[in-house]
């Protein structure tokens, strides 16, 4: 079936660098897509959003990466502080779905003093 | 803005009982809430669909009579677990669609109940 995939559990990076979370997804016609950050024992956190009609848009310190052509979405999150550390996920929704939003499986980024 | 809430933060039951988790759009009105589940380092899984005044919509596999939805207000949607079981422990999240007559899904997630049935 349908779904959104991380290429990596796991993300650990140097405090001060850049993190780079990646995406999967299979269903082309999903027409929106958000980064949402959880911690741990709390909900998740709408971090960004693009639509499909855009490749790249930018926010605080994050941005985000989208490839319609090879179905891949990435986070950039740029000087990366230890509050970044958290599970990342992507989600995707598709028009007329009434709306609902489908979760990758997460990707835990981990900041190293 | 855009804050959704949920009460109680942490609730531990006996196996039999009801429990009921609360979802509020604080400064907004939702006419759409989504509930989900969540077990421990796992990704959300959506249970349903939540439309004010009308039936809930359930996803495949989720059992209606068991998980029960009220929409009842704007800003209130309830979730309640009938006759719990330890397999229904979980973290249970909802999130709330703001209505800004945008074609596209910007959800805003409450903080999540963590239930614990023993």
């Amino acid at each position: 079936g349908e779904s959104v995939g991380l290429h990596l559990p796991t993300l650990s990076v140097q405090e001060g660098d850049n993190s780079i979370i990646n995406c999967a997804y299979s269903n082309s016609a999903s027409d929106y897509f958000i980064w949402y950050k959880q911690e741990s024992g709390k909900g998740p956190q709408f971090i960004i959003d693009i639509r499909s009609n855009m490749d790249k848009r930018q926010g605080q310190r994050v941005t985000v990466l989208l490839n319609k052509t090879v179905k891949h979405l990435s986070l950039q999150i740029a000087a990366t502080q230890p509050g970044d550390s958290a599970v990342y996920f992507c989600a995707e929704s598709l028009q007329g779905s009434a709306r609902q939003l489908t979760f990758g499986s997460g990707t835990q980024l981990t900041v190293l003093p | 803005g855009a804050v959704v809430s949920q009460h109680p933060s942490r609730v531990i039951c006996k196996s039999g009982t009801s429990v009921k988790i609360e979802c509020r759009s604080l400064d907004f009105q939702a006419t759409t809430m989504f509930w989900y589940r969540q077990f421990p380092k796992k990704s959300l899984m959506l249970m349903a669909t939540s439309n004010e005044g009308s039936k809930a919509t359930y996803e495949q596999g989720v059992e209606k009579d068991k998980f029960l939805i009220n929409h009842a207000s704007l800003t209130l949607s309830t979730l309640t677990v009938t006759s719990a079981h330890p397999e229904d422990s979980s973290f249970y999240i909802c999130s709330a669609r703001i209505p800004t007559g945008s074609p596209y899904n910007e959800q805003f997630f409450g903080p999540g109940t963590r239930l614990t049935v023993l």
